[in-house]
């Protein structure tokens, strides 16, 4: 089946820095990838729709300078917590769908990735 | 998007059949349901994905009344490693939203030897 890869799975920064991730849809092109949050004991937050060569949609209350989504390819799209505070540790995931066929398809989902800033 | 209302928590024990119902008044005509699967610090994995009356493969059956305003995951025999959260989400169509798919609080299912 289709795969997702996230990467890294896990990461510790400096309050302060900034810090990449990135998704990569290894055997389809994804049009469209999404980027999700949870906190623990919660359930996954949208962020972010981001879309294959044009600006990202961000959802209500996510700060889309503090978080910068790059999509500049079919199969790759990146997401990075600029200036991340304590705040920002949570874990990360993003989703691929290929939202240009005929008909409904599954989402498929990276591994996520474990965000710890201190 | 419709709305889900799921319960938080189930335990069970292995060996049971585990039913999970997930409340969707709102659905829409083009509306999928669809269900995933989450393990602890990985991301959702899909179960499976219906449009109306029942649907089954390896893992799941998923029933849906004619109204559409309900579904149920049927997870038969389950063991430990079905422990895990599952979400139902409605309308996680490509004709709806883009094909964003927005998750609701899901049900935490305990498996218990």
């Amino acid at each position: 089946g289709a795969v997702v890869s996230q990467h890294p799975s896990r990461v510790i920064c400096k309050s302060g820095t900034s810090v990449k991730i990135e998704c990569r849809s290894l055997d389809f092109q994804a049009t469209t990838m999404f980027w999700y949050r949870q906190f623990p004991k919660q359930s996954l937050m949208l962020m972010a729709t981001s879309n294959e060569g044009s600006k990202a949609t961000y959802e209500q209350g996510v700060e889309k300078d503090k978080f910068l989504i790059n999509h500049a390819s079919l199969t790759l799209s990146t997401l990075t917590v600029t200036s991340a505070h304590p705040e920002d540790s949570s874990f990360y995931i993003c989703s691929a769908r290929d939202v240009t066929g005929q008909g409904d398809t599954e989402a498929f989902f990276g591994q996520g990735t474990r965000l710890t800033v201190v | 998007l419709a709305k889900t209302t799921q319960p938080i928590s189930m335990d069970s024990y292995e060996g049971q059949e585990v039913n999970i119902t997930c409340s969707h008044n709102n659905i829409a005509t083009n509306d999928y349901i669809t269900w995933y699967q989450q393990f602890p610090s990985q991301g959702p994995r899909f179960i499976i994905q219906g449009y109306k009356t029942k649907v089954t493969n390896e893992v799941a059956s998923l029933f849906i009344p004619a109204d559409r305003k309900s579904s149920t995951l049927s997870l038969p025999r389950v063991s430990l490693s079905d422990t895990a959260v599952y979400y139902c989400l409605v309308g996680a169509t490509i004709y709806n939203q883009g094909g964003k798919l927005i998750f609701g609080q899901g049900t935490e299912l305990s498996v218990k030897p």
